[in-house]
């Protein structure tokens, strides 16, 4: 069974910083990895799919890397709209789907 | 647009069935090959994935919920739903419905959530 672990669980940063999220797996699964954005009250929101690619409508602040077992979230210049809460998901064969405890970010 | 919306009853008994039910509206649950999951969030809680079904009814499902779920799918009313049996406590959260692309399984589309409390 993989495990997806979030790290740091709280990051406070201020508008127009840099964001780093980590997201490592407990073994290598697929490359089809995906990240989501939850805000307060609303339902998530699909920014990354396939480890790197924007869904639409995305803005191009974000951006996701990494394989294997180490995947990265990074929003290179932060908008207030941007502090939510962020989730890690992959796809593998058991179990099907696997999701991350999650980061929040919060404004410092 | 394609949209989803959840009902179902919003208070069920311990040991009862929790029923909802995920209405497709914009387009149809046949066209294409994606999946159609539920996935809930405890209060305060991260995102847990119940499980899915296609549209031709293959079913995948978490395995730590023991057996409990089933997933159908009803083409004629453009709907998919949830029965979980045995509730308890652990079992409140928002529960949301969700499309998931046919290659990757990435939830593309969500409904809005519907809360479900286990209580007496």
């Amino acid at each position: 069974e993989i495990v997806l672990t979030q790290s740091p669980a709280t990051l406070s940063l201020s508008p127009g910083e840099r964001a780093t999220l980590s997201c490592r797996a407990s073994q290598s699964g697929s490359s089809y990895f995906a990240w989501y954005q939850q805000r307060p009250g609303q339902a998530p929101r699909l920014l990354i799919y396939d480890a790197s690619y924007r869904a639409a409508g995305i803005p191009a602040r974000f951006s996701g890397s990494g394989s294997g077992t180490d995947f990265t979230l990074t929003i290179s210049s932060l908008e207030p709209e941007d502090f939510a809460v962020y989730y890690c998901q992959q796809r593998s064969n058991w179990p099907r789907i696997t999701f991350g405890q999650g980061t929040r970010l919060e404004i410092k | 647009q394609l949209q989803l919306q959840e009902s179902g009853s919003g208070l069920v008994k311990p040991s009862q069935t929790l029923s909802l039910t995920c209405a497709v509206s914009g387009g149809s649950i046949n066209s294409g090959s994606y999946s159609w999951s539920w996935i809930r969030q405890p209060p305060g809680k991260g995102l847990e994935w119940i499980g899915y079904i296609y549209q031709t009814g293959g079913t995948y499902y978490n395995p730590s919920l023991k057996g409990r779920v089933t997933i159908s799918l009803d083409r004629s009313k453009n709907q998919f739903s949830l029965s979980l049996r045995s509730v308890t406590a652990a079992d409140t959260a928002v529960y949301y419905c969700a499309r998931g692309d046919p290659r990757d399984d990435a939830f593309d589309i969500w409904g809005q959530g519907t809360t479900v409390t286990v209580s007496s």
